[in-house]
């Protein structure tokens, strides 16, 4: 089946020590995403691609970095996590971001701990 | 600024009808989704509506009114399985989405 896969599902990092989360999808979509979600709060979205063009929300910290080598990958970077990074970090894919009916397909997500 | 609203917290019985409520303030409007989440997983898409009315999607209904901001999630013959998060997202006239904290929904037998 065609589909969208995180790696790790859980993760526990020192407080500085980078980590770097991977996602990868099978869907061949053009558009890759990256949401930090907190407990009961709405996902917020750190950037995406639309094919390799890299969009970065004004509002992400520089301590995350994204790549995506290629169509089917693409990693989050989280140089030197904080306590306040710890989240579960969604990966979503979908075909074209200009459409309206523009469903997102994502993966069972990172779930990061900070200690 | 931007704002999706819904109640954070839902409680019903098993095989009975719920109706969960979202109202929105965006820069434009193409679109609204319902997403299902349940607990340490990630959303799945429920229904998209763009256009005023009812869709209707087996136990699931979505209804939407753009001329007042509002829509609504109807689950019917509730199961425990449909105890989760639904989520309420609105793509703006930038196609950027826009998203509610999620109502969670407690189904009890």
């Amino acid at each position: 089946d065609a589909m969208v896969i995180q790696n790790p599902r859980y993760q526990v990092t020192q407080f500085g020590k980078p980590v770097t989360l991977s996602c990868s999808q099978t869907l061949n979509h053009n558009v890759m995403y990256w949401y930090q979600q907190k407990s009961s709060q709405a996902p917020k979205l750190l950037f995406h691609y639309y094919d390799k063009d890299f969009n970065n929300e004004a509002d992400t910290p520089d301590n995350f970095q994204s790549r995506r080598p290629n169509t089917s990958f693409c990693f989050l970077d989280i140089r030197s996590p904080g306590l306040g990074d710890a989240a579960m970090y969604l990966c979503a894919t979908s075909r074209d971001g200009f459409s309206g009916a523009n469903v997102l397909t994502f993966g069972a997500g990172s779930r990061l701990t900070v200690l | 600024g931007q704002n999706i609203d819904q109640p954070t917290e839902m409680t019903a019985t098993e095989g009975a009808i719920v109706q969960i409520n979202c109202t929105y303030q965006t820069s434009g409007f193409n679109g609204l989704f319902w997403y299902q989440q349940h607990a340490g997983e990630a959303p799945t898409f429920l229904s998209y509506n763009v256009l005023d009315g009812l869709e209707e999607k087996g136990r699931f209904s979505s209804f939407l009114s753009r001329s007042k901001g509002y829509s609504y999630l109807l689950l019917k013959e509730l199961q425990m399985k449909d105890s989760a998060s639904y989520l309420c997202a609105v793509m703006d006239s930038n196609y950027q989405l826009i998203w509610g904290a999620g109502t969670k929904l407690i189904i009890k037998p």
